[in-house]
């Protein structure tokens, strides 16, 4: 596709229960990130890919949340154990490295 | 360790009238600059970036930022606002070797009619 997609786009889920959300970069882009952005909040920092490996995971909030990306192209967040904190607006973007970043339209997670 | 600064959190201006938001970096070397725009529901959308060479760079929607090495700045301006202006506004820095951008606070843009 043009652009970075995420799916899905809504998700509500228990408390306790585990999550899953996609992301598909812009093909061709090495580097893929990860934010969170709660309501009225900026973003804040995840976890960031370049190719298959994440040299940065400093933003996951807690070993609940993990990611993954397999053949340099598709990755997963996964948050186990939701709490009601972790309802957000989970952005994902990607990128050549050292360039703009290019933002999906994020998955809204509510946490019942 | 870089990070971004964005001084106002909300600002308002009539339509028609100029626009300046600010954004001040912290940043080791050269930085690379961003700003993005995110609507109501929406991702965020770049508008424009600084890697080097011409400080003032000009984007999308009108939109332009000046580059100042030695006030840490990267000031995003327009010189009529347009209704459809409004919205949150991300000021970022980043790094050469990529890895994660810094991103400020955003500025939330009001457009009176």
């Amino acid at each position: 596709g043009a652009g970075v997609s995420q799916s899905p786009s809504n998700k509500v889920t228990e408390k306790g229960k585990d999550v899953e959300l996609r992301c598909d970069p812009i093909s061709g882009h090495t580097a893929l990130y990860w934010y969170r952005q709660s309501l009225g909040q900026g973003l804040e920092f995840l976890i960031y890919f370049q190719g298959n490996s994440a040299p940065d995971k400093s933003g996951l909030p807690s070993d609940r949340f993990s990611a993954e990306r397999t053949g340099g192209s598709v990755s997963t967040l996964t948050i186990q154990r939701t709490q009601q904190e972790d309802s957000a607006v989970y952005l994902c973007a990607s990128s050549y490295p050292g360039t703009a970043q290019y933002f999906g339209p994020g998955t809204r997670l509510l946490v019942l | 360790a870089q990070s971004v600064t964005q001084p106002d959190i909300h600002i308002t201006v009539s339509e028609g009238a100029s626009l300046e938001l600010r954004c001040n970096y912290s940043y080791g070397a050269t930085p690379y600059l961003f700003w993005y725009v995110q609507s109501p529901g929406q991702g965020l959308q770049l508008l424009l970036k600084y890697f080097s060479g011409d400080t003032l760079v000009q984007g999308i929607k009108g939109f332009e930022a000046e580059f100042k090495r030695s006030q840490s700045s990267f000031n995003l301006r327009k010189p009529s606002v347009h209704w459809s202006d409004a919205a949150e506004y991300f000021c970022a820095v980043g790094a050469a070797n990529a890895g994660k951008s810094t991103f400020g606070d955003g500025t939330t843009l009001t457009v009176k009619p």
